[in-house]
């Protein structure tokens, strides 16, 4: 099946200081990328919706401000937590739609710890 | 999109099927069925989807009833690294645009 991955897989850093997270599909090309975030024991929330050339669509509740998400390629987006603080400490997934628009293949995640 | 109802946990033998049902009695005619799994730290794995009629392929097979209100995955062969959460997602087939939403799901635990 087609791979998504994700860099870093984890990450530690400073309250106020910004972390980018980036989200890559890497043997096909995605039109569309999703970005979630999961809190101990609960499920998958998601955050917004990425398009390749366009904003992102952010779902009700996510600051746009605050989660700032690029999509510049077919292959790449990213997602840069500003001034993070430790209530944005969670695992950050990503997800992206091949051409065939059916099947969602999710990355590995990435394990945020703001101290 | 319709919503789903799973069983909160379920446990399973080594070697022995894993059934897991899931209820989506409000399901449209142009949703389908997906299912996804999310072993611990990690991100979700594309299981199967279907429609209405059953489906099989090298992880699962997929049963929905014949009016759509409820299907059950089968795993048949459970493993110790099968153990996951389980998750019943509808959504409408096809469409880049349409996001997953993903609720508690099934935690299954393979037992030896």
């Amino acid at each position: 099946g087609a791979v998504v991955s994700q860099h870093p897989s984890w990450v530690i850093c400073k309250s106020g200081t910004s972390v980018k997270i980036e989200c890559r599909s890497l043997d096909f090309q995605a039109t569309t990328m999703f970005w979630y975030r999961q809190f101990p024991k609960q499920s998958l929330m998601l955050m917004a919706t990425s398009n390749e050339g366009s904003k992102a669509t952010y779902e009700q509740g996510v600051e746009k401000d605050k989660f700032l998400i690029n999509h510049a390629s077919l292959t790449l987006s990213t997602l840069t937590v500003t001034s993070a603080h430790p209530e944005d400490s969670s695992f950050y997934i990503c997800s992206a739609i091949g051409t065939s628009g059916n099947e969602q293949y999710f990355g590995p995640g990435t394990r945020l710890t703001v101290t | 999109d319709a919503k789903t109802t799973q069983p909160t946990s379920m446990d399973c033998a080594e070697g022995r099927a894993a059934n897991l049902p899931c209820n989506h009695s409000t399901i449209s005619g142009n949703e389908y069925v997906y299912w996804y799994r999310q072993i611990h730290s990690q991100g979700p794995q594309y299981i199967i989807h279907g429609l209405k009629n059953n489906e099989t392929n090298e992880m699962a097979s997929l049963i929905i009833t014949e009016d759509r209100k409820s299907s059950t995955l089968i795993l048949p062969h459970a493993t110790l690294r099968d153990t996951a959460v389980y998750y019943c997602i509808v959504r409408p087939f096809g469409g880049s645009n349409y996001k997953l939403t993903f609720g508690k799901g099934t935690l299954l635990t393979v037992n030896p």
